[in-house]
């Protein structure tokens, strides 16, 4: 059964730099699929942050332009996240997931549950 | 701002049927998928490939689309279908996902 767990500070100051890590376990992530990070504020909807496969091949929100950074450990079997600069606007539940891109389909086809990350001095 | 609209809420009688509609121009190019939340939990993909489901996502489940308008319905809705349910496509560019701002259905 493939599951995969969020982790990292849920309490993070403005202007730092958020990393959280992602452990996937039940399939190596080097096996192929795309991974990535969707973030829900409190009381909004979902964001897509971005999403790398261990080719090398990224895709990323533009809206969160130079600020996003995301990367696969596969001798760890983790995807992280790094965001940096951050403001209150950034306070959300962070998702990671696994992306399927089967022909024109893009689907998250499993996700993690997620982990509240508040930024506040 | 979401390039997909989703109206904000929606509530259906237990037992009978709801559609929950998902409209953008990217609609026109590449097809819908449907998730469903629920606090606490990791969000569940319930439609794939345009109408699929993946394993253990009940029949009642299904989907359908006309021009920039996508739509989930579910016939015969149970407690437990009370959820955000929110769509999701490649944007216009087809580099990019977008996702709806959500539909909170309430099973009365």
């Amino acid at each position: 059964q493939v599951q995969l767990q969020e982790s990292g500070p849920g309490l993070v100051k403005p202007s730092e730099t958020l990393s959280l890590t992602c452990t996937v376990t039940g399939y190596s992530i080097r096996s192929g699929y795309y991974w990535g990070w969707i973030r829900q504020p409190p009381g909004k909807g979902l964001e897509w942050m971005g999403s790398v496969h261990q080719s090398g091949t990224n895709y990323q929100n533009a809206s969160l332009k130079s600020r996003v950074s995301i990367s696969l450990d596969t001798s760890e079997n983790q995807l992280s996240l790094k965001l940096t600069s951050l403001t209150t606007a950034d306070t959300a539940v962070y998702f990671c997931a696994r992306l399927s891109i089967t022909g024109g389909w893009w689907y998250f086809d499993l996700w993690g549950r997620g982990t509240l990350v508040t930024v506040s001095s | 701002s979401s390039e997909l609209t989703q109206d904000p809420a929606v509530s259906v009688a237990l037992g009978q049927t709801v559609r929950i509609t998902c409209q953008g121009d990217s609609l026109r190019s590449f097809s819908a998928t449907w998730y469903q939340l629920k606090p606490g939990q990791a969000p569940l993909l319930v439609i794939f490939l345009k109408d699929r489901r993946p394993s253990g996502i009940p029949d009642r489940f299904s989907a359908s689309s006309s021009g920039d308008t996508a739509s989930l319905t579910i016939t015969g809705a149970q407690a437990e279908d009370e959820a955000d349910y929110y769509c999701n496509s490649r944007d216009s560019s087809g580099h990019h996902l977008v996702f709806g701002g959500g539909t909170k259905l309430t099973v009365l």
